[in-house]
């Protein structure tokens, strides 16, 4: 079975600079996807960022970026430039190939940005 | 465009209580999950369904029930209310196409006394 594990509960940041946050998953399995999503206090469920395990170029979003190593099992988040708004848990996801759709997400890092 | 859309958002239930929570989309998605959030745990997966007609058990599936009789639909029925059951309720969907974004409902915070 895959699991996903993320090993920092809480994080904080100043304001404008950058912060990553790390994501372990275990599977045997060759193909596969993962994403962050973000959670911020209003509940709602955002997607960041994506990455498929077959794509050796790391992913990037504006501000966002990862780091995947697959060999390692390893998908850190790294936010450059941090904004206040950008404060909330952050959780990682793995999702495998013809399972439906299912997702397999990490305990979550709540990430405070400070002023 | 709705997306997905989750009721309701608040409940306070008595042990031993039934009630369902109401799930739709409006994406035409073939892919439903319904998935539940507690401190330190992160979402794990109660119950998912492929299309109408076909429903299957994630990983913490006792206690709950749902069916998908359409493509829009797909409700999550607490059978009796336990104290256990206390938490966050995600329902999310999805195309079947392999990289693509779950899309989540707001939520039901759900509380058994």
């Amino acid at each position: 079975a895959q699991t996903v594990t993320q090993s920092q509960p809480e994080m904080s940041v100043q304001e404008a600079e950058t912060v990553t946050l790390s994501c372990t998953y275990d599977t045997s399995e060759s193909n596969y996807y993962l994403f962050w999503y973000k959670q911020p206090p209003s509940r709602q469920m955002i997607l960041v960022i994506r990455q498929e395990a077959y794509k050796q170029q790391n992913a990037t979003e504006n501000r966002f970026s990862v780091n995947f190593q697959k060999a390692a099992k390893s998908f850190s988040l790294k936010i450059s430039d941090s904004q206040l708004g950008d404060t909330a848990m952050y959780f990682c996801a793995f999702k495998g190939v013809d399972q439906g759709g299912k997702l397999i997400f990490g305990q979550g890092t709540e990430l405070s940005v400070k002023p | 465009n709705a997306g997905v859309t989750q009721t309701p958002k608040f409940q306070v239930l008595k042990t031993g209580q039934s009630m369902t929570l109401q799930c739709a989309q409006d994406m035409n998605h073939e892919y439903m999950s319904w998935y539940r959030q507690d401190p330190g745990m992160g979402l794990r997966l109660i119950h998912y369904s492929v299309g109408a007609g076909i429903t299957d058990q994630g990983e913490v599936p006792n206690g709950y029930n749902v069916s998908r009789s359409t493509t829009e639909d797909f409700p999550l029925r607490l059978l009796s209310a336990a104290p256990s059951q206390t938490s966050v309720y995600f329902c999310a969907s999805s195309y079947r196409g392999r990289n693509t974004e779950a899309f989540f409902g707001q939520g039901t915070r759900l509380t058994v006394v």
